[in-house]
């Protein structure tokens, strides 16, 4: 398993502004990933953080708004950009230790609200 | 496109009253099954993977089992500390989860 922390734990946000995560795990992985969890609903993938590499997007998310990063295997950072209300949410890291095929554990989630 | 139907979307339980989670899903090629735990202002928490169908997995007081089409989660004798929601993810051939809108489960002492 991996344990994983976030930071910030909570925030407000003026709209029109950006907000940087951070993802922090306690051993290197092979996958990490970044999920948004809006109000009474279920998680929905964001991106896939590649070590090296750009991260890969889901339908509907884009880099311009969702920049990352994963400058090594423990570490990850997700940019809010130019902030809505519409982007208050939960947001989520994840990893998979071993790769694509093994099992995802979560971090404790970064509330954002944006006014 | 993969679909995960979680039900009931809340459940209330008296203390020692068992009762079942539901999951049903439409995937191609399902790789495997996922439950996870969430309480309130935190990740969700890992609980069980299923692969195939009829397997079966147990926790505590949780079970999960497996069929081709749809997963239950049972809960025996709950404890007011099993209140929490319940997700249920899939994964297809792309290894990618897809969650289900979980199961809200209260138990009262």
């Amino acid at each position: 398993s991996a344990v994983i922390s976030q930071k910030p734990s909570r925030d407000i946000c003026q709209r029109g502004t950006s907000l940087t995560i951070q993802c922090q795990v306690d051993s290197q992985v092979t996958m990490m990933f970044w999920y948004r969890q809006q109000p009474g609903q279920s998680l929905t993938l964001i991106a896939t953080a590649n070590q090296g590499s750009e991260a890969t997007y889901e339908s509907g998310f884009v880099i311009d708004k969702f920049p990352i990063s994963r400058p090594n295997l423990t570490f990850s950072t997700l940019t809010v950009s130019n902030m809505s209300p519409e982007d208050s949410s939960i947001y989520l890291c994840s990893a998979a230790v071993g790769g694509v095929t093994d099992t995802q554990y979560f971090g404790p989630g970064t509330r954002l609200t944006v006014l | 496109e993969d679909q995960v139907t979680q039900s009931p979307e809340a459940l209330r339980l008296q203390e020692g009253e068992s009762s079942s989670l539901n999951c049903s899903y439409t995937v191609s090629g399902l790789r495997g099954l996922f439950w996870y735990r969430q309480d309130p202002g935190k990740g969700p928490e890992f609980l069980f993977t299923l692969y195939s169908a009829g397997e079966e997995k147990e926790k505590e007081r949780l079970k999960a089992t497996l069929t081709k089409k749809e997963s239950f989660l049972h809960i025996t004798a709950p404890k007011p500390e099993d209140s929490a929601t319940y997700l249920c993810a899939v994964w297809a051939n792309d290894y990618k989860l897809s969650f289900g809108a979980g199961t809200t489960v209260t138990v009262r002492a």
